[in-house]
C-alpha cells in the first residue's frame, strides 16, 4: 500500500541553524501538508500546497519557514533559523484531491522529530 | 474559527470491554469530520469520517463514530477492544465551506490491558 515517507526520522539542530525536513507523498496525490506537534500539544496545521503555491498558511507558518517542491516527488519544509520552540514532531501529508479538498483523506506520514538545543 | 475538544487525555479499558472516546466541535460554519489513530512511530491513519448523510459511520478495525448536531459531538466506540487497540486516537474537523486544514483536538491515549 502506498504510504508517506519522511527523512530524516530526528533531526538535532543547533539554534539558528536551518534545517530542511523532506517528505515524499504518494506518487498520485496532489495536496501536500505540513503539520506540527510540540510535546504535550495539539497537532497544528502549517501550510497546504498545491499546483507548485501555497494554498493555505496558517499564523505560525511565518517567514522562517519556506516550502518547495523540488521535484516530481520530494516535498521539503525548511526553518530558516531555528528556535528552541521549534522543537516539535512535524508531520507531512498528502491528498488525492477530488472535487473537494475539505473532504479528502489526509495520509500521514511517521514524522521527523526535531530538536532544537 | 473551529476548535476540537477531547474530553479525556486517557483511556484505559481491559480487552473486550466496550470503549467511547469523546470528541466535541465548535464551529460557526458546517464541517466535517474526522477519527485518526496513531500507532506507536508511526503515523496518522484515517478510522472514518463524516461528509454527510447516514450521522452513524463505521470505519476500521470495528470502529464507528455517531455524529450529532445538536450536541456537536462525534464520539467514537468499539462494542468489544483488543490490546492491538492500544494508540493515541485524535478527532479532527475541516470547514465545510473552503479550506483543507485539519484543526485537531488534543488526542485520546487508549490502553487497552489484557
Amino acid at each position: 500500500e502506498p504510504e508517506v515517507t519522511q527523512t530524516p526520522s530526528h533531526q538535532v539542530t543547533q539554534m539558528g541553524q536551518e534545517v530542511i525536513l523532506r517528505c515524499v507523498p504518494i506518487s498520485n496525490h496532489l495536496y501536500f501538508y505540513w503539520y506540527r506537534q510540540i510535546l504535550g500539544q495539539k497537532v497544528e496545521f502549517l501550510v497546504s500546497f498545491y499546483n507548485n503555491e501555497i494554498s493555505e498558511k496558517s499564523e505560525i507558518f511565518d517567514d522562517q519557514f519556506s516550502v518547495e517542491r523540488p521535484d516530481g516527488s520530494n516535498f521539503t519544509l525548511k526553518i530558516r533559523s531555528t528556535k528552541l520552540e521549534d522543537s516539535a514532531m512535524y508531520f507531512c501529508a498528502s491528498s488525492e484531491m477530488g472535487w473537494e479538498a475539505s473532504t479528502d483523506t489526509q495520509y500521514f506520514g511517521p514524522g521527523t522529530r526535531l530538536t532544537v538545543l | 474559527a473551529q476548535s476540537v475538544t477531547q474530553l479525556d487525555s486517557q483511556v484505559p479499558v481491559f480487552e473486550e470491554a466496550p470503549v467511547e472516546l469523546r470528541c466535541n466541535y465548535s464551529s460557526s460554519v458546517s464541517v466535517y469530520l474526522f477519527w485518526y489513530v496513531q500507532y506507536p512511530n508511526q503515523g496518522l491513519q484515517l478510522l472514518l469520517k463524516y461528509l454527510s448523510g447516514s450521522t452513524l459511520v463505521k470505519g476500521i478495525n470495528g470502529f464507528e463514530a455517531e455524529f450529532n448536531k445538536s450536541q456537536t459531538s462525534f464520539h467514537l466506540r468499539k462494542p468489544s477492544v483488543h490490546i492491538s487497540d492500544t494508540a493515541e486516537y485524535f478527532c479532527a474537523v475541516t470547514l465545510g465551506t473552503s479550506g483543507s486544514r485539519l484543526t485537531f483536538g488534543e488526542g485520546t491515549q487508549l490502553t487497552v490491558n489484557p
